[in-house]
Order: structure tokens, then C-alpha cells, then sequence
């Protein structure tokens, strides 16, 4: 299994410019989240989903859209990137919570290192 | 609004110490609690994972207790070795209403163990 996996793994955008940053699991997990990691900020919570077909905002969702179209995948769109949202960007997936035999424990992935000019 | 907050946010050690790493946090309405390491310019590995009605979880080396009525946890790591050396994040979710499956991290303890 490969686990959570991210694509790209860096990224340098102009300000303006849109992306798109895909999240893929192996692993049957029903949650999945996009958090951003900033220096003396921690780990932030951008967007969520708990299903195929569904999103929900977090902590900072300002400037990014989701979308969950495969159980498997999970995407973070920037429409104009802006340089506060240089950043590291994790995807992360969990098993879901309402399951007797749950962790819930969640896994990470390798990142993606993204710069706006 | 849960704030957890990890002490020390430094530490270096010999190796072969044993050292305890702390991490509160302000709502004890959690479902777990998760403790993770992340490597320089790399994602986060799960460590460990503690459910609200336990009270300690061991792996190898590592340790890990909760006592949510008074909001603590600690990461207790035996006999160090420099591939210890990384950042140790704690992080606890949520157990409903707004924060109904959200994690919320520390800023995390970053830890040297020098040969």
C-alpha cells in the first residue's frame, strides 16, 4: 500500500496563477483533510470531507475550494494564488469515526512545498 | 476554541537519556489523542495514538499517557539514540459540535539527541 500520497511535491506559481494539488489514498478511508503547515503557526486545518461528495471548511479555507468527486481522492484548488499561501500543504485521511472497530487515527502525506512570487 | 500546547519547544539531550516530552490542551471534550514525529522537510508519521478512554499507549521505546480530566499528556521516550532527533507533535481531536473530527496540533517539541 502506498498510504497518502501527494502530487506535486513542489510547486512555484506567480501571483494569480491557479493550481491544483491532488491527495490520493489506498486505504478505503472515509475522512479526508487538507491542512497547511507555517512557521510558528503549526498546522492549520484548510478543508475537510467525510465521504464521496462532500466538503466542509476548517480553520482557514479563504482562497482554496475543494473537491472529493472519488473516495480515493481528495483536491485543493487555488483560483489566484496569493503570497500568504506559500506554504507546506499536507493531505491526511482517517477511517470513519462511527465505526465500532475505528481508530481513527490519522495518516499523513509526504507534502507539497508551494511558493507564490 | 481547543489550544494545545506542547512544552518544551526545544530540547537536547545525550544520548541514551530518557526524556519525557509534555502537551496540554484547554478542552478535554476529545475523542484521541495523537502523537506524531515529522523528520526535516518531511510529512508527518503517526507514533502513537491514544483514545479517550485509555490511559497509555506503548510502542517499543516510546510511552505515551493521557489524562483528559486534567488536559495532559505525555510522550515518554526510553534510552535515546540520535535517530531520535525530530520534531514531536501532539495533536488531539475533537469530539463533536464544531470540532467533530478536526485535529488541533502543537506547535510541537523539537527534539536533538546528540552521540
Amino acid at each position: 500500500n502506498a498510504g497518502v500520497t501527494q502530487t506535486p511535491k513542489f510547486r512555484v506559481l506567480k501571483t494569480g496563477q491557479s493550481m491544483t494539488l491532488l491527495c490520493a489514498q489506498d486505504m478505503n478511508h472515509e475522512y479526508m483533510y487538507w491542512y497547511r503547515q507555517d512557521p510558528g503557526m503549526g498546522l492549520r486545518l484548510i478543508h475537510y470531507s467525510v465521504g464521496e461528495g462532500t466538503t466542509a471548511k476548517g480553520e482557514v479555507p479563504d482562497g482554496y475550494n475543494v473537491s472529493r468527486l472519488k473516495k480515493q481522492n481528495f483536491l485543493l484548488g487555488l483560483e489566484s494564488a496569493a503570497p500568504s499561501q506559500t506554504s507546506v500543504y499536507f493531505c491526511a485521511s482517517s477511517d470513519t469515526q462511527t465505526s465500532g472497530r475505528a481508530r481513527n487515527e490519522q495518516f499523513f502525506g509526504p507534502g507539497t512545498r508551494l511558493t507564490v512570487l | 476554541k481547543q489550544e494545545v500546547t506542547q512544552i518544551p519547544a526545544a530540547l537536547s539531550v545525550p544520548e541514551g537519556e530518557n526524556l519525557v516530552l509534555n502537551c496540554s490542551f484547554t478542552d478535554s471534550a476529545i475523542y484521541n489523542l495523537q502523537w506524531f514525529r515529522q523528520d526535516p522537510g518531511k510529512g508527518l508519521t503517526s507514533l502513537l495514538l491514544i483514545q479517550s478512554s485509555q490511559r497509555e499507549q506503548t510502542s517499543g521505546r516510546l510511552n505515551a499517557s493521557l489524562d483528559k480530566s486534567s488536559g495532559r499528556s505525555t510522550l515518554y521516550i526510553a534510552a535515546s539514540q540520535p535517530g531520535d532527533s525530530a520534531t514531536y507533535l501532539c495533536a488531539v481531536r475533537g469530539a463533536g459540535g464544531t470540532s467533530y473530527g478536526k485535529l488541533t496540533f502543537g506547535q510541537g517539541t523539537i527534539l536533538t539527541v546528540h552521540p
